[in-house]
């Protein structure tokens, strides 16, 4: 069984479309997050969820919209995609806002943007 | 802010030979330190941790020892593999943050037969 789904696994599209991408957890963990990885690897949290209140929104475009109907799930909205939003987007999940237990993470979600 | 230098890449390595991949921190508290790898198209995956001084983690042959004193985490193995090749993340969790985690930027690892 798959701890931390993503879905879709690749997405191309065209610059100035609206996008989602949508993640589920069955751990049963209080926190997720999204981090974006550009071509060099480096990877950069965008946004953390505990419990459907956000606690974390490090400085990245209000085109991009957290969504988490439930502590289980947490989609991205990304509004007008520009051709820098291509990337590989990593869903994770953690225990809790206070644990030192390590995140666990989705596949990634590999953005085309033409 | 909490930070962590990691050694740039790629490195290369033929089969059986040595791995060292160094790491060193900075942060207040007490942070929980954790290597992560990520095979091919795939996402990061939980390597070892260690969550307090002086802690080794270990697994699959690799092993790190959380140096308090030298504010250090160096990946080591023994005899590394082709199926070694990967990129290993070095990352920090601050005990008293809300699960933020500080990653290293990442180096590529590849074994050649």
């Amino acid at each position: 069984d798959t701890a931390v789904s993503q879905t879709p696994k690749y997405l191309v599209t065209q610059m100035g479309n609206d996008k989602s991408i949508k993640c589920e957890q069955n751990l049963g963990h209080d926190t997720m997050y999204w981090y974006k990885q550009d071509s060099k690897k480096f990877l950069k949290i965008m946004f953390s969820y505990n419990n459907k209140e956000l606690i974390i929104n490090e400085t990245v475009p209000n085109r991009f919209s957290p969504k988490s109907p439930d502590k289980a799930h947490l989609n991205l909205h990304i509004n007008s995609l520009e051709l820098g939003d291509s990337a590989v987007y990593f869903c994770a999940s953690s225990p809790g806002q206070l644990s030192n237990q390590p995140q666990h993470f989705g596949d990634g979600t590999r953005l085309s943007i033409l | 802010g909490d930070s962590v230098t990691q050694m740039e890449g790629p490195v290369t390595l033929s089969e059986e030979a040595f791995l060292t991949i160094n790491c060193t921190y900075t942060a207040t508290g007490y942070p929980s330190l954790f290597w992560y790898v990520q095979y091919p198209g795939e996402g990061l995956q939980l390597l070892l941790k260690a969550t307090k001084a002086d802690d080794k983690g270990s697994n699959k042959g690799f092993e790190a020892t959380y140096r308090k004193e030298t504010t250090s985490f160096h990946l080591e193995k023994g005899s590394v593999q082709v199926s070694d090749s990967a990129v290993y993340f070095c990352a920090l969790l601050n005990s008293g943050g809300y699960q933020k985690v500080t990653f290293g930027i990442g180096t590529k690892l590849q074994v050649i037969p």
